[in-house]
């Protein structure tokens, strides 16, 4: 069974620091892996995506995520936060399209706050 | 490009009442359509998603059910809640572009059971 691990519950940066967020999978073959945000009270909104390729990819808002296939993990960084990046961020793992429904197995989220 | 719209957005009921949140979605035919509950401090869980009209699976045992009367509209349904029923709840589809196994998210119901 696919399963996500993110370690930290909480995280807290100053504006302009550095971010990583950790994400640990678990899966039986080359997973799918995402990279979602959510605002408090919105929907999930996709930060980036890894099929296959390059096993660093760049999303939206100046994220990038490396795939480390021998780790099992996709951290997700940006090199400086800014305070509009407090948010939840949750890592998801699934499958390659079969043609029936792909259901993404999702962690439990990391809250990340920004300090002026 | 797809648009989901979840209603209502909030919403606060008694324990034992009944429960009935839709969502609909534009710009894309036969999708597959999920529902998803996100309780406080904890991430999403997959409740039930749909292949298409009349096809639902169940993946949580529970109070819930759901149902596809028509290609773009998803409902999430309950004869009597609980108060373990409340929860924010997200309706998604997938997948979302082609060659893709990505889901979409609509903005949420977020759900109060006093």
């Amino acid at each position: 069974a696919q399963s996500v691990t993110q370690p930290d519950i909480h995280i807290t940066v100053s504006e302009g620091a550095s971010l990583e967020l950790r994400c640990n999978y678990s899966y039986g073959a080359t997973p799918y892996l995402f990279w979602y945000v959510q605002s408090p009270g919105q929907g999930l909104q996709l930060l980036l995506k890894y099929f296959s390729g390059d096993t660093l990819v760049q999303g939206i808002k100046g994220f990038e995520a490396e795939f480390k296939r021998s780790q099992s993990s996709f951290n997700l960084r940006k090199p400086s936060v800014h305070w509009s990046d407090a948010a939840e961020y949750f890592c998801a793992v699934g499958p390659s399209l079969t043609g029936t429904a792909s259901k993404l197995t999702f962690g439990t989220g990391t809250r990340l706050q920004v300090t002026l | 490009s797809q648009t989901i719209h979840q209603w209502p957005a909030t919403l606060v009921q008694p324990v034992g009442s009944p429960l009935s949140l839709e969502c609909t979605v534009e710009g894309t035919s036969n999708p597959n359509l999920y529902w998803y509950r996100q309780a406080a401090g904890r991430g999403l869980q997959l409740l039930f998603y749909s292949v298409g009209i009349g096809q639902i699976s169940s993946e949580v045992p529970q109070n819930l059910s759901a149902s596809r009367p028509q290609d773009r509209q998803f409902i999430l349904s309950s004869k009597k809640l609980l108060l373990s029923d409340s929860g924010f709840y997200l309706c998604a589809l997938g997948p979302w572009t082609s060659g893709s196994n990505e889901q979409f998210f609509g903005p949420g119901t977020r759900l109060t059971v006093l």
